[in-house]
């Protein structure tokens, strides 16, 4: 158990729909990642936060957004599904702002499924 | 930028016979280089990393990798293989604030009795 926890485990919506993933950290960490993993696209890096900024942004639709709230937990929402937004949703935390070197300690991901 | 090219999509071993995934990378900077096992239906789990300090990294479940630079490689290794090592690896690149963590395409391991 990595102490990052995510829910909800699965969510199954219809496309145009929005959902919002949660995601909190493991305690002490200030910076959450965000993560894709489709079986076309593999994992891909969304978007990180620090200490409640944005720090980084990776391949993240105009359709996605995502925050890091006092508390330090994040959520992602995702709007307007698509068929192809279908995917496994990682969260990943670290102790500091340094995405490169820091240690990413990942939650068990939410499995979205737009029918 | 970075990339990482995971040679093998599948390696099939036999128990107690030796495991190796291939990983090469390319970095215009000095990179920090990372293996994260995925067993089915679970998160990723850090196997080991390297950030510059020894080229012999030794990781969990007698896991380790070897940094060389010259073959910009990070090869993990396992002298014995163990059923419950079946699982997806994935080779990671970074570099300090960068594009934060990219992965390989990953390697799928069978491990057969």
């Amino acid at each position: 158990d990595s102490g990052v926890t995510q829910t909800p485990k699965h969510l199954i919506t219809a496309t145009g729909q929005r959902v919002t993933l949660r995601c909190s950290p493991r305690s002490g960490d200030l910076s959450v990642y965000w993560y894709q993993q489709s079986l076309d696209q593999g994992l891909q890096f969304l978007i990180q936060y620090y200490n409640g900024e944005e720090r980084a942004k990776g391949n993240i639709l105009e359709r996605f957004s995502a925050q890091q709230f006092p508390d330090l937990h994040s959520e992602l929402n995702l709007s307007s599904l698509e068929l192809g937004d279908s995917a496994l949703y990682f969260c990943a935390s670290s102790v500091g702002n340094r995405g490169g070197t820091d240690t990413q300690y990942f939650g068990p991901g939410t499995r979205l499924t737009v029918l | 930028a970075q990339s990482v090219t995971q040679l093998d999509s599948h390696v099939s071993v036999s128990e107690g016979t030796p495991v190796l995934l291939r990983c090469n990378y390319s970095s215009s900077y000095s990179p920090s280089l990372f293996w994260y096992v995925q067993h089915p239906n679970k998160g990723l789990q850090l196997l080991l990393k390297y950030t510059s300090a020894a080229t012999l990294v030794k990781g969990i479940n007698g896991f380790e990798a070897e940094f060389k630079k010259s073959e910009t490689s990070f090869h993990l290794t396992k002298p014995s293989a163990h059923m419950s090592d079946a699982a997806e690896y994935f080779c990671v690149v970074s570099v300090d604030y960068g594009q934060n963590f990219v992965f390989g395409p990953g390697t799928s391991l069978s491990v057969l009795t």
